[in-house]
């Protein structure tokens, strides 16, 4: 069974571009989020998707956006990049059983450097 | 807000020692619990995690965490750390409402052959 995919996983940008990041979630997972990974702040969760709506959002500004496909696929784009935006990106899938609880499992990240 | 606090920033230890890392977390509502590992140049991992049920739960290679519901605990532990085990452990909350990870800042455990 393949894991988390995410695409690229490096890229250089420069402040001010944009940039789009994809997530191929685990087989049959329909929730995906998405977190970023900072030396100085850690892991912080940016928003969640779940059957192509955003149900939770993570205290980011509107910069930072997302959707998911009808194959649950993702895509985040952070628009007008900052040199604090460089960090990895991670993309996270979970099964989301009725009535249940699952773990989540990661892909390898995106890491981002903007200049 | 949740938040989680692991308060062992950098450990270091021989082979045959034994582990324990400590995670506190603040929020009174209904939890699921974990601890992930992210190995030098690698994916996080899922080592263990706790739903409900009996509060000792045991993980992949040997490690085992205990909730404490009264202490707001999830002490992570194994009994004999190998070198293998170099890597970097996070532990995580999920809010069952909000289904969000919030994430401890981490430890380091170098294990010294």
């Amino acid at each position: 069974k393949a894991g988390v995919t995410q695409t690229p996983r490096y890229l250089i940008k420069t402040r001010g571009q944009q940039v789009t990041l994809s997530c191929s979630p685990i087989s049959g997972h329909r929730s995906v989020s998405w977190y970023q990974q900072t030396p100085g702040q850690g892991l912080q969760f940016l928003f969640e998707y779940f059957s192509e709506t955003q149900r939770n959002k993570g205290n980011f500004p509107g910069r930072f956006s997302g959707r998911q496909f009808s194959n649950s696929r993702s895509e985040m784009n952070v628009s007008t990049l900052e040199l604090g935006d460089s960090a990895l990106y991670l993309c996270a899938s979970r099964r989301v059983p009725v009535g249940g609880n699952t773990e989540a499992f990661f892909g390898q990240g995106t890491r981002l450097t903007v200049v | 807000a949740q938040s989680v606090s692991q308060h062992n920033h950098h450990v270091i230890l021989s082979e045959a020692a034994s582990l324990e890392l400590g995670c506190n977390y603040s929020y009174g509502g209904t939890v699921n619990l974990f601890w992930y590992v992210q190995y030098p140049g690698q994916h996080l991992q899922l080592l263990l995690k706790y739903f409900s049920g009996d509060p000792l739960v045991k993980g992949i290679k040997g490690f085992e965490a205990e909730f404490i519901k009264s202490k707001f605990s999830f002490n992570l532990r194994k009994p004999s750390v190998q070198w293998s085990d170099t890597a970097e452990y996070f532990c995580a909350v999920m809010d069952t409402g909000r289904r969000a990870l919030t994430f401890g800042s981490g430890t380091r455990l170098q294990v010294q052959p």
